[in-house]
């Protein structure tokens, strides 16, 4: 069983531009969820898609977007970015049920990509 | 105020040594996780282990285990016998709800540093 992949890896924006990063979840993770993580933070939930659709969201303004295919990869997209855009984000993935751990349903993370908008 | 707080923000530890890395949480939801992850440098956070709310004994992962102590709403993380790779970043993350569709609150972390 592959993990979750993110990429780029890392990338280098100016403020204003817009940005695009990409996940690869796990076969049969139809449920994917996006964090931000800046420096020196926990991972703040950004939001998650469900089949293909958004179906919750953090406090995140509507320049940050997503989309979810069919083959289990995602986009998170954000537009006119801003300096405190800054930050890792983290993609993460689960089955219909989870990893089923003692009764949880277990988020698989990605690596990240992190953005250094300046 | 902040569902997750993890009031230590770096610890150091001597190789083969038990830590406890504190976790306090604030929920009114009678049914709810709690998980803690570890973030190495590379970045991915990864699954150490797990406690639900109505879980009666505490949960155990190998050198990993959770005291979970629900009066006190906290739910420390204990690593017994460190090693010089336990090093890294540790998250008391949150997941309100039965149903695991809520997104988990994390807490700031704590850097564990373990010193051979």
């Amino acid at each position: 069983e592959t993990g979750v992949t993110q990429s780029p890896t890392h990338l280098i924006k100016t403020r204003g531009q817009q940005v695009t990063l990409r996940c690869s979840s796990q076969s049969g993770h139809n449920t994917v969820s996006w964090y931000q993580q800046a420096l020196g933070q926990g991972p703040q939930f950004i939001f998650q898609y469900y089949r293909e659709e958004e179906n919750g969201r953090g406090n995140f303004p509507p320049r940050f977007s997503g989309l979810q295919f069919p083959n289990y990869s995602s986009e998170l997209n954000v537009n006119a970015l801003e300096l405190d855009d800054s930050a890792l984000y983290l993609c993460a993935s689960r089955r219909p049920g989870g990893q089923v751990v003692s009764g949880a349903n277990v988020l698989t993370f990605g690596a990240g990509s992190r953005l250094t908008v300046l | 105020a902040q569902k997750i707080t993890q009031t230590q923000p770096g610890m150091f530890v001597q190789e083969k040594e038990a830590v406890t890395l504190d976790c306090t949480y604030d929920t009114s939801d009678p049914s709810y996780g709690l998980f803690w992850y570890k973030q190495p440098s590379s970045g991915e956070m990864i699954f150490l282990i797990y406690q639900g709310s109505y879980d009666q004994q505490n949960a155990t992962e190998g050198r990993y285990s959770l005291n979970f102590q629900k009066a006190r709403k906290s739910a420390n993380l204990v690593i017994s016998a460190s090693q010089l790779g336990d090093s890294a970043m540790y998250f008391c993350a949150m997941r309100e709800g039965g149903s695991g569709n809520t997104p988990l609150v994390f807490g700031k972390g704590t850097r564990l540093s373990v010193i051979a």
